[in-house]
């Protein structure tokens, strides 16, 4: 497999379960993010796992919580959500050297909080 | 604050070209990014500008003003594929990426 690669593509759950979300990256890339991204609303960056150290956006809530266990692998713990948390939930992997860097997106877990 | 700019949306029709503005105030630039998102499917990367002047690459090109705090994406020869959402951002001094919210760009035969 090559490029980033979330699972689940579509992810139903009520406002007491615990889910995950996954992320891989086979790009070797030194960086992984976690976006938010709700209809016709600016990508909200969530977390940044960069160099294995991590980055947090101190306004997400505690509900979300965010795990890296190597560079290739990220995971985002849901639990206790609300229906606002209902969106579109991006991984992203960058090479954090020299001056320009992209980012390589996977294509998104739709996440619906019943 | 940080801000970025762009429509919500835009029609155009196949065959002709579109011209999708991006305006920002930003703390410090690092580069400015262009980026397409076709429904359900990943933002995938088109541009990166970071000096004065326009980069073109096939039917997309795109330019920025630093000092206008300016950017747009020019599509060339439309075709129905490039009906899709294009999101502009900005890396700022901290290097972090700052998004606009994207405009949605429907293409008519």
């Amino acid at each position: 497999e090559t490029g980033v690669t979330q699972t689940p593509r579509h992810l139903v759950m009520g406002m007491t379960n615990k889910k995950s979300l996954k992320c891989e990256q086979h790009l070797g890339h030194n960086a992984m993010y976690w976006y938010k991204q709700s209809a016709k609303k600016p990508l909200e960056l969530m977390f940044v796992y960069s160099l294995e150290e991590r980055v947090e956006n101190n306004s997400v809530p505690s509900r979300f919580s965010p795990e890296c266990p190597n560079s290739s692998h990220l995971f985002l713990h849901l639990h206790t959500l609300q229906p606002e948390d209902s969106a579109l939930y991006l991984c992203a992997s960058s090479q954090e050297t020299g001056e320009y860097y992209g980012y390589t997106f996977g294509s998104g877990t739709r996440l619906t909080v019943v | 604050g940080q801000n970025i700019d762009q429509p919500t949306e835009m029609t155009a029709t196949e065959g002709a070209i579109v011209q999708i503005n991006c305006t920002y105030q930003t703390s410090g630039f690092n580069g400015l990014f262009w980026y397409q998102q076709h429904a359900g499917e990943a933002p995938t990367f088109l541009s990166y500008n970071v000096l004065d002047g326009l980069e073109e690459k096939g039917r997309f090109s795109s330019f920025l003003s630093r000092s206008k705090g300016y950017s747009y994406l020019l599509l060339k020869e439309l075709q129905m594929k490039d009906s899709a959402s294009y999101l502009c951002a900005v890396r700022d001094s901290n290097y972090q990426l700052i998004w606009g919210a994207g405009t949605k760009l429907i293409i008519k035969p």
